[in-house]
């Protein structure tokens, strides 16, 4: 089974710039949870969406923002970048995280450098 | 949010050597996973362990949920364990928390 797929994998914008990145899950899973590590403040929870619904949402501002499609792919959107949004963005996604079996699984990430 | 707190922040090995990495949590959880992230920064699952005890091959792991702390074990470490170790946790809201992790170095 082909594991989480993200694309790009490394993308270089200036500031002001907006940035558009995709993830796949796992094929069966209709969760997808989006995460940003930065070497100050870790891996950071974004958001999460279950049947393109969002269901929860971390402290980041409204420049972040995401999507899921009726195929489960899942797209998050940051617009006017800044510097400081210069990162690794990784993609997870769980097959059942309402049941008692919630492991997530993360894909290879799109490391993203703003200018 | 839960609070995650991992210990060592580091952690230097020879080669043949043991350790254990420890992760405390401030609440219950429903979820508790460990991570190696690899070189190019992909997070690959080590163990789902929200309770009890688990191994594979020279890692295992255990959680005390009732005290709310885990712990990672490596055995006989080898320099491919070389890394950071993170672990994470997650309640109702499926959201993971991660710890700050801990950085692996294994001399030859």
């Amino acid at each position: 089974k082909a594991g989480v797929t993200q694309t790009p994998r490394y993308l270089i914008k200036t500031r002001g710039q907006q940035v558009t990145l995709s993830c796949s899950p796992i094929s069966g899973h209709r969760s997808v949870s989006w995460y940003q590590q930065t070497p100050g403040q870790g891996l950071q929870f974004l958001f999460e969406y279950f049947s393109e619904t969002q269901r929860n949402k971390g402290n980041f501002p409204g420049r972040f923002s995401g999507r899921q499609f009726s195929n489960s792919r899942s797209e998050m959107n940051v617009s006017t970048l800044e510097l400081g949004d210069s990162a690794l963005y990784l993609c997870a996604s769980s097959s059942n995280p309402s049941g008692s079996y919630n492991e997530q699984f993360f894909g290879p990430g799109t490391r993203l450098t703003v200018l | 949010g839960i609070q995650v707190e991992q210990s060592p922040p580091d952690l230097i090995l020879q080669e043949g050597a043991n350790s254990t990495l420890r992760c405390n949590f401030s609440d219950s959880v429903n979820n508790l996973q460990w991570f190696h992230q690899n070189p190019w920064g992909q997070l690959i699952n080590l163990f789902y362990i929200p309770s009890g005890t688990k191994q594979n091959g020279r890692l295992s792991a255990t959680t005390v949920a009732t005290e709310r702390y885990s712990l990672l074990y490596i055995s006989s470490s080898q320099t491919t364990d070389s890394g950071v170790y993170f672990c994470a946790v997650s309640a109702e809201d499926y959201k993971l928390s991660f710890g700050a992790g801990t950085t692996v170095t294994v001399r030859a």
